[in-house]
């Protein structure tokens, strides 16, 4: 595609639910990141993708959250028992290889009530 | 305590104007420094990038400068316009660490006319 797609772009969910977030990068792109930021704040990382393996999952804040990205194009963030301070935008980027630009969706807005 | 340090964290100057940001860095090996621009309710946007060798780098109104041995960068923009108004994250990449995205909290520019 043109440039990073992430959906949805705004997720309302209830506290103890469990919720999926989903990113397409760039084709061909072969490095994969996902950052989580909060209000007012910077992206504060969370995992690392390079082809279909995490080469560093150390963001990643307590075993709730957990990302695959099976066949190294599209990853899915997955975020189990919800609780009101994962509320945050979930931001996905893209590079075609470590070192080079990074290009970032839009980010999905995630609610938990 | 964050790696990359910004300041200040909210700046409101009028239209026309100039200002300038500042990034401070820990981040060791440093690959590179990059100054992105991020919209309400969008990605962040690259706007430049640069390498150790470099001290000063320009786009359009944005000049970017940077000093490797005491780990500073400063962004300065000229004849500030309303649609300058965004945040402002300086970003550094770890040549460890699979090449991890470490981000500044940023620094928030409102231009008002």
């Amino acid at each position: 595609g043109a440039g990073v797609s992430q959906t949805p772009s705004n997720k309302v969910t209830e506290k103890g639910k469990y919720v999926e977030l989903r990113c397409d990068p760039i084709s061909g792109h072969t490095a994969l990141y996902w950052y989580r930021q909060s209000l007012g704040q910077g992206p504060e990382f969370l995992i690392y993708f390079q082809g279909t393996g995490a080469a560093d999952d150390s963001g990643l804040p307590n075993d709730r959250f957990f990302a695959v990205r099976p066949e190294g194009s599209v990853s899915t963030l997955k975020i189990q028992r919800t609780e009101r301070g994962d509320s945050a935008v979930y931001l996905c980027a893209s590079s075609s290889q470590p070192g080079s630009e990074a290009f970032f969706g839009q980010g999905t807005r995630l609610t938990v009530v | 305590k964050n790696q990359v340090e910004q300041s200040p964290q909210s700046l409101i100057i009028l239209e026309g104007k100039n200002c300038t940001l500042q990034c401070n860095y820990t981040v060791s090996p440093f690959s590179n420094l990059r100054w992105y621009k991020q919209d309400t309710g969008r990605g962040p946007v690259s706007l430049t990038i640069m390498t150790f060798s470099e001290n000063t780098k320009s786009n359009g109104r944005y000049t970017a400068t940077l000093d490797a041995d005491t780990k500073q960068s400063s962004l300065h923009i000229t004849a500030s316009q309303l649609s300058d108004s965004a945040s402002y994250i300086c970003v550094v990449r770890d040549n460890n660490a699979g090449n991890m995205l470490t981000f500044g909290g940023g620094t928030r520019l409102m231009v008002k006319p």
